[in-house]
């Protein structure tokens, strides 16, 4: 089956620690995205890669960094400097260009901080 | 900047109402907009799209019409299910940035009642 996967389902950071989240996708898009979701509230951009070794800043990237080196794979650090970690966080990625272009969506990471 | 307001919730129906959850927009230029559902834990599934003017963007008995008059987007379906209870969120790309970014809703809470 192609899809997106997200991993862990569930992750506990502890003060101090960097934390990596997975996201996989095998449906061969080019464009892959890290948003956050805090409660009753939408989703918000934290970085995006359109490219193989490439990627940009979107508009909450201050505490992550992300690496693009496989179509494949587009995976997120937590680090200690974002203060606020606790979130459920959503990967995607997408086909097309233009008014064409169209995100789908992983199962999402539900962070929180012990 | 570009944004999207939805109704707020919970919207809570019985089973067959006719349901309409509104949205509007503010955009530069002439965005694509999405409609994308989350039940409980997930991530978003995307439930239609329209990428121009008087589109209607159609599935699982979900429509909606892209009014550019009146910069709307809103979610209609004549007979909801107990099955349907979830948030929805109305979300509009946002090319600016030579980018595709999603802006999304604050998301609207429907609760499906037998």
């Amino acid at each position: 089956d192609g899809g997106i996967t997200q991993s862990p389902k569930y992750l506990f950071r502890k003060e101090g620690q960097n934390v990596t989240l997975s996201c996989e996708q095998n449906l061969n898009h080019d464009a892959m995205y890290w948003y956050r979701q805090d409660p009753g509230q939408g989703l918000r951009l934290i970085y995006y890669s359109q490219i193989v070794n490439d990627f940009q800043k979107g508009d909450i990237a201050e505490g992550y960094s992300v690496s693009r080196e496989k179509k494949e794979s587009f995976p997120l650090t937590v680090t200690s400097a974002q203060k606020n970690p606790t979130a459920f966080y959503l990967c995607a990625s997408s086909i097309g260009v233009g008014t064409q272009e169209t995100q789908y969506f992983g199962p999402g990471t539900r962070l929180l901080v012990l | 900047g570009n944004s999207v307001t939805q109704m707020e919730g919970p919207v809570t129906l019985s089973e067959e109402a006719f349901l309409t959850i509104n949205c509007t927009y503010t955009a530069t230029g002439y965005p694509s907009l999405f409609w994308y559902v989350q039940y409980p834990g997930e991530g978003l599934q995307l439930l239609l799209k329209a990428t121009k003017a008087d589109d209607k963007g159609s599935n699982k008995g979900f429509e909606a019409t892209y009014r550019k008059e009146t910069t709307s987007f809103h979610l209609e379906k004549g007979s909801v299910q107990v099955s349907d209870s979830a948030v929805y969120f109305c979300a509009l790309s946002d090319r600016a940035g030579g980018y595709n970014k999603l802006i999304f809703g604050a998301g609207t809470r429907l609760a499906v009642h037998p």
